[in-house]
């Protein structure tokens, strides 16, 4: 079955000090990945994806995601990190293969807390 | 450019009551996707329409639930009779291109569900 995992409920990391959260994914194939990210009382915003080529993805707000193959991970990351930073961070992945590969498969989600 | 809309942003019902969600598409997107969020669990996918058709239906939890999309521009989801397990957040997401190229899908701010 398909499936995404985050493995840390919760990050927490010191302003200005990198960060990393983690993925890691159980998908067939080659999927499209995503990172998704809900600031406190707003919808899911769109961050970053991978479809194909470099393994570093770079998105918005200076993020970047690293794709592994090998690991069947995808980390996000970001060198430095800001208060404004803190929320909740869904990975996600879709089937590229399967004929109606519509649905989007998210993990429960990893909540950053950013302290300055 | 508007992004994905949802009304209303919270609703509190009674066990056994209706209830009736709305979704506004970013103009121009053909596919709409509904999903949900229970219980601080992963966000699932219900159901996936292409224009006014039901691309994919296989995350809706039972009959109770029934989304349409006539004329293929806003989604409603009414939930009938409501159950108190049906609380939750619902979100909607939007794209372009729908299961080619890694299309992504933007999502609107949710709306709260809570059944009494």
């Amino acid at each position: 079955a398909q499936s995404v995992a985050q493995p840390e409920d919760q990050v927490n990391v010191a302003e200005g000090n990198p960060l990393t959260v983690k993925c890691t994914y159980s998908v067939s194939g080659n999927p499209y990945l995503f990172w998704y990210v809900q600031y406190p009382n707003r919808g899911l915003q769109f961050l970053l994806k991978y479809i194909t080529g470099d393994n570093l993805v770079k998105g918005s707000y200076g993020f970047e995601a690293e794709f592994n193959k090998s690991q069947t991970s995808f980390h996000l990351k970001k060198p430095s990190a800001l208060v404004s930073d803190s929320a909740l961070y869904f990975c996600a992945v879709r089937d590229r293969y399967e004929s109606s590969a519509s649905k989007i498969i998210f993990g429960s989600g990893t909540r950053l807390s950013i302290r300055p | 450019e508007a992004g994905v809309t949802q009304f209303p942003s919270h609703s509190v019902i009674e066990k056994g009551q209706t209830v009736t969600l709305r979704c506004d598409p970013i103009s121009g997107h053909d596919n709409l996707y509904w999903y949900r969020r229970v219980m601080g669990k992963e966000i699932k996918f219900l159901l996936h329409f292409v224009k006014e058709s039901k691309q994919d239906e296989s995350g809706m939890p039972n009959n109770r639930f029934l989304a349409e999309r006539t004329g293929g521009t806003y989604s409603t989801l009414k939930v009938q009779p409501a159950e108190l397990e049906d609380s939750g957040v619902y979100f909607c997401a939007s794209s372009q291109w729908g299961t080619s190229s890694g299309d992504t899908q933007y999502f609107g701010p949710g709306t709260r569900l809570t059944v009494l």
